[in-house]
């Protein structure tokens, strides 16, 4: 039973580039929450996804920052006109529903931007 | 606001030695609370969680956590440490909004186990 994917594991961007980050959750799961990890922090809630709906995007920066779980597919984290201050890790964690869950996270895709 | 601080950004133990790391929540309701662990360039274990019920709570490897809730902690705890125990720990507290569980974490203790 496979845990929860996500690729690339690590990603090299130019500043202005679009960076986008894939999530798969783990089979049966339909919810899907983003973390991102500065160096030397620790993990900091964006957002939360059900399939085809955005429930929660209070940790979300307002600009440049998207996300979707679409119907079919993975999740995607978008962040466009990448900045140095976005190299961290982004980690995705699922579950099998909503409520009081325990959340199992990804191996995390490691953004660099130079 | 809800917090969770991990006082020790770093600790070093031999192998062998018992360990404690301590974890402190700030958070009106009760807690849902969670250890995770974190090995180099990895993501992150869950170790032990605690919703309700018995306050010490036994978890993966050997580790087990105790919630006090007068102290507001939830200190994690193995009675000897291996080598392979090296790696940073995250105390986090799960918060219940809009009918799902968003996790705030502590900053993370770097465990380094000396030979």
């Amino acid at each position: 039973n496979a845990g929860v994917m996500q690729n690339p594991r690590h990603l090299v961007r130019r500043r202005g580039q679009e960076a986008r980050l894939r999530c798969s959750p783990m089979k049966g799961h339909s919810h899907v929450y983003w973390y991102r990890q500065l160096p030397e922090e620790g993990l900091k809630f964006m957002v939360y996804l059900q399939k085809e709906n955005i429930i929660d995007e209070s940790g979300m920066p307002k600009e440049r920052f998207s996300a979707e779980f679409p119907k079919e597919g993975p999740s995607i984290l978008r962040i466009q006109q990448v900045v140095r201050g976005d190299s961290a890790a982004y980690f995705c964690a699922s579950t099998k529903t909503a409520g009081q869950e325990t959340q199992y996270f990804g191996p995390g895709t490691r953004l660099l931007v130079l | 606001a809800q917090s969770v601080t991990q006082p020790d950004i770093h600790i070093t133990v031999s192998e062998g030695a018992s360990l404690e790391l301590r974890c402190n929540y700030s958070y009106g309701a009760t807690p849902y609370l969670f250890w995770y662990v974190q090995s180099p360039g990895q993501g992150l274990q869950l170790l032990l969680k605690y919703f309700s019920g018995d306050t010490l709570v036994q978890g993966i490897k050997g580790f087990e956590a105790e919630f006090k809730r007068s102290q507001s902690s939830f200190n994690l705890r193995k009675p000897s440490v291996h080598w392979s125990d090296a790696a940073e720990y995250f105390c986090a507290v799960g918060l219940l909004i809009q009918g799902a569980q968003k996790l705030v974490f502590g900053q993370g203790t770097r465990l380094t186990i000396n030979p």
